[in-house]
């Protein structure tokens, strides 16, 4: 079965600050990989997703991600973040023919002007 | 874009009653819809997937009699919480696939309390 692990529950930065948010999943065969956004009291938004072809994926707001295959991981950058940027992200994988979408235990980040 | 009508946004029931929220894909087909629970500072937990026309799949561990799944049409999931109790009382998501990018949509979620 496939699960999801994020290893920063809580993320504190000062706004310009760099972000690395890690994420590992545990799936032996092909994923599609995903990373969304929940803002405070909003629903979940996706910041961006990996199906295949460039592991280097670039989404919204100016994050990305990179998917390492041989290291199982699939982690968020941003070179700078903002304010805004506040908010919980969560890491999540969709394992082979299934279409079920597994969620990682999300990261609080806040962001300090 | 592809987007999802969860409904309601929140609701406060009594112990025993049930209560009933839907789930709609506005703009595309939905074959299939997921129904997610998150606890408050905690992930979002997969309850089950909602197939149109036919039953849904559960996860372990979830009671497929407490928690019923409707899916009657490509743009209609519904949830229904028999008998609430206190510890049903949680933040219920769904979203659907569809919309063309292979991608995911939630709706906003249901606060669901419990008294």
């Amino acid at each position: 079965a496939q699960s999801v692990s994020q290893h920063n529950h809580h993320v504190i930065l000062s706004e310009a600050a760099s972000l690395e948010l890690g994420c590992n999943y545990s799936y032996g065969g092909t994923v599609n990989l995903f990373w969304y956004v929940q803002y405070p009291g909003q629903h979940l938004q996706l910041l961006l997703k990996y199906f295949s072809g460039d592991p280097l994926v670039k989404g919204i707001k100016g994050f990305e991600a990179e998917f390492i295959k041989s290291k199982f991981s699939f982690n968020l950058r941003k070179p700078s973040v903002q304010w805004s940027d506040t908010a919980e992200y969560f890491c999540a994988v969709r394992g082979g023919a299934t279409n079920k979408l597994i969620f990682g235990t999300g990261t609080l980040l806040a962001v300090q002007p | 874009g592809a987007v999802v009508s969860q409904h309601p946004s929140w609701v406060i029931c009594k112990s025993g009653t049930s209560v009933k929220i839907e789930c709609r894909s506005l703009d595309f087909q939905a074959t299939t819809m997921f129904w997610y629970r998150q606890f408050p500072k905690q992930s979002l937990m997969l309850m089950a997937t909602s197939n149109e026309g036919s039953k849904a799949t559960y996860e372990q561990g979830v009671e497929k009699d407490k928690f019923l799944i409707n899916h009657a049409s490509l743009t209609l999931s519904t949830l229904t919480v028999t008998s609430a109790h206190p510890e049903d009382s949680s933040f219920y998501i769904c979203s659907a696939r569809g919309g063309g990018d292979g991608g995911y949509t939630f709706g906003s979620g249901t606060r669901l309390t419990v008294v």
